[in-house]
């Protein structure tokens, strides 16, 4: 079946620490995105991409970095300059349609 | 500015009982689309139902219905017959035509059902 793998679904940062969230899909999707959501808030876009190799900002992508070097993949970087990283992140694609929005299942990284 | 708002943090329900979660919606494109998500505990965010700014009909999925008033610029989610399942946290988010694909999410509305 087709859709979108978040991996880790846990992951664990020391202060400093570059990491490095990974998502793949295989819908097919040109637009892929990743959003960020702290507890009991909505969720705030970090970056897209809408084909690949091309990506932009979104509201909050300090402190963040992607690349989009195949159409299947949209891995995000959380750097040390991001300050509070401890979050849930959340990756999606999308196709010609707004219908065809798909959600990963997450990546919770917390900073130790 | 586009915007959602959903003004209900949290709200409760008896079992079998209705609820109606509410958003609001900004924006000055003519094409746009509504959404509504669960997420459990989980994370996971599951899609429940969407309507598009031309659909004539209110949007329906099982228990789901949006009751879509385009003049109040409202969306909201009406649930019929709660079941204990449908605890979950509830978003309301936004797609349209100027904002090259991307959602924008309301704050969520907390349900809790009661046995």
């Amino acid at each position: 079946d087709g859709g979108i793998t978040q991996s880790p679904k846990y992951l664990f940062r020391k202060e400093g620490q570059n990491v490095t969230l990974s998502c793949e899909q295989n819908l097919n999707h040109d637009a892929m995105y990743w959003y960020r959501q702290d507890p009991g808030q909505g969720l705030r876009l970090i970056y897209y991409s809408q084909i690949v190799n091309d990506f932009q900002k979104g509201d909050i992508a300090e402190g963040y970095s992607v690349s989009r070097e195949k159409k299947e993949s949209f891995p995000l970087t959380v750097t040390s300059a991001q300050k509070n990283p401890t979050a849930f992140y959340l990756c999606a694609s999308n196709g010609v349609t707004p219908y065809g929005y798909t959600f990963g299942s997450g990546t919770r990284l917390t900073v130790v | 500015a586009q915007k959602i708002t959903q003004t209900q943090p949290g709200m409760f329900v008896q079992e079998k009982e209705a609820v109606t979660l509410d958003c609001t919606y900004d924006t000055s494109d003519q094409s746009y689309g509504l959404f509504w998500y669960k997420q459990p505990s989980s994370g996971e965010m599951i899609f429940l139902i969407y309507q598009g700014s031309y659909d004539e009909q209110n949007a329906t999925e099982g228990r789901y219905s949006l009751n879509f008033q385009k003049a109040r610029k409202s969306a909201n989610l009406v649930i019929s017959a709660s079941q204990l399942g449908d605890s979950a946290m509830y978003f309301c988010a936004m797609w349209s035509s100027s904002n090259t694909g991307k959602l924008i999410f309301g704050q969520g509305t907390t349900l809790q059902v009661k046995p």
